[in-house]
């Protein structure tokens, strides 16, 4: 099992406050994918890094692959209560035909 | 009717129960996907299924038997589960494009096992 861990598990701040979250593995990934979902329903891909060291800008949300493909990080500014939900993390290899998804981080934003 | 669609959303059954879930998807999409997901626990993938033909099934115990009887429709069929089988089923579909395994879930089927 390829296991992508994220952190933190859970995140609770107040609106217009910056986040990051972070996925971390000890392997490398050619692509790696974030997702978010809201309660009661299915994960929404927000969007897929494939080069190492990419930078990404999705209006207030930054998402970042690390150098070597092992690691992702989203940066959030100035967050409001709409980001609230579950963020995943999911690598794709090589060869494999799906994808590994992270342990995920639960962030609410207070209004 | 866009994107995918799963159904019932809710299920209450006894472990004595047979039930399926349906999922449909309308993107054209030749990879669908079952998934568990658990309380406290990662995504966990169940079944993927590549053009019509099952290609990974993780371990899963037989009480869970999937059908793909066409691109467009994914079944999971249940028969005498447990209680600790109660979690949210998220069926999800996906097009290669470049490498990428992109993938478009439905909303869920909630499940209890009483």
């Amino acid at each position: 099992t390829q296991l992508l861990e994220q952190s933190p598990q859970f995140l609770s701040i107040q609106e217009g406050e910056n986040l990051t979250v972070y996925c971390n593995s000890s392997s490398v990934f050619s692509s790696l994918q974030w997702y978010r979902q809201e309660p009661g329903e299915g994960p929404v891909l927000l969007v897929t890094v494939v080069t190492g060291g990419e930078v990404k800008k999705l209006k207030r949300l930054t998402f970042q692959f690390g150098d070597a493909r092992k690691d992702s990080s989203l940066h959030i500014t100035a967050a409001q209560p709409g980001d609230t939900g579950l963020y995943l993390c999911a690598g794709e290899q090589t060869g494999a035909n799906n994808l590994f998804f992270g342990t995920g981080t639960r962030l609410t934003v207070i209004p | 009717e866009t994107g995918v669609t799963q159904t019932p959303r809710h299920l209450v059954m006894g472990m004595t129960n047979k039930k399926s879930l349906k999922c449909e998807q309308h993107l054209g999409h030749n990879a669908m996907y079952w998934y568990k997901q658990s309380a406290k626990k990662p995504l966990e993938l169940m079944f993927v299924y590549s053009l019509e033909e099952r290609v990974e099934n993780n371990s899963v115990p037989s009480r869970f038997s999937p059908e793909c009887p066409n691109s467009s429709h994914l079944f999971l069929h249940l028969h005498t589960l447990q209680p600790e089988d109660s979690a949210l089923y998220l069926c999800a579909s996906s097009r290669l494009t470049g490498g990428l395994y992109e993938q478009y879930f439905g909303p869920g089927t909630r499940l209890t096992v009483t």
